[in-house]
């Protein structure tokens, strides 16, 4: 069974820090890779995303994942944080077999970044 | 445009009673998932929709849940005979067909007293 591992789960930094987010998934077969942010009080919505293709990904406010197919780790980075940046932060993979896409979901990490 | 919405926003009831939640997916979008978000448990697939196929129950926790969705759009998910450990937020999202991209609703948070 698929399953999405995050390893920390509070990370405490001070703006202008680096942050790195770990996330391993296990799964044999081909995958797509997310990362969604839920800022406090508002939705789950979409970092960035891996499908195919060059595994450094860049998507919003900054952020970047790599995807290191022979680790299964698909790690988030942000060269410098901002206090905005405060959320819980959640790794999701699926398989694109058959029509269904359902998530499976890390247990998320919660971010926390002092002015 | 609209995005996801669900209602109610907070819900809470007693155990042994039905509770029903509600999903409007983005107009067009045919895909549509529920999941459940626990302390402790992080984010579950429930079940899936697509169009007019028959549905994808597999994450069901139990027989006292079950989903439905009329008219392709409006989803309604009950849970039947409420117990403590259904207490979560249950979230609703919604996509283009076969494509991964999932738009999210705000959830509905249920308090099981």
């Amino acid at each position: 069974a698929q399953s999405v591992s995050q390893h920390n789960h509070h990370v405490i930094l001070s703006e202008a820090a680096s942050l790195e987010l770990g996330c391993n998934y296990s799964y044999g077969g081909t995958v797509n890779l997310f990362w969604y942010v839920q800022y406090p009080g508002q939705h789950l919505q979409l970092l960035l995303k891996y499908f195919s293709g060059d595994p450094l990904v860049k998507g919003i406010k900054g952020f970047e994942a790599e995807f290191i197919k022979s680790k299964f780790s698909f790690n988030l980075r942000k060269p410098s944080v901002q206090w905005s940046d405060t959320a819980e932060y959640f790794c999701a993979v699926t398989n694109n077999a058959g029509n269904n896409r359902k998530l499976i979901w890390g247990l998320g990490t919660s971010l926390a970044v002092n002015p | 445009g609209a995005g996801v919405s669900q209602s109610p926003s907070n819900k809470v009831t007693e155990k042994g009673k039905d509770v029903e939640l509600r999903c409007d997916p983005i107009s067009g979008h045919t895909a549509l998932y529920w999941y459940r978000q626990s302390l402790g448990q992080g984010l579950e697939f429930l079940i899936y929709f697509q169009g007019n196929s028959a549905p994808d129950k597999s994450g069901l926790p139990s027989d006292r849940f079950s989903a439905e969705r009329t008219g392709g759009s409006v989803s309604t998910l009950t849970i039947q005979r409420t117990q403590q450990e259904d207490s979560a937020v249950y979230l609703c999202a919604s996509s283009l067909p076969l494509v991964y991209e999932q738009y999210f609703g705000p959830g509905t948070r249920l308090t099981v007293t």
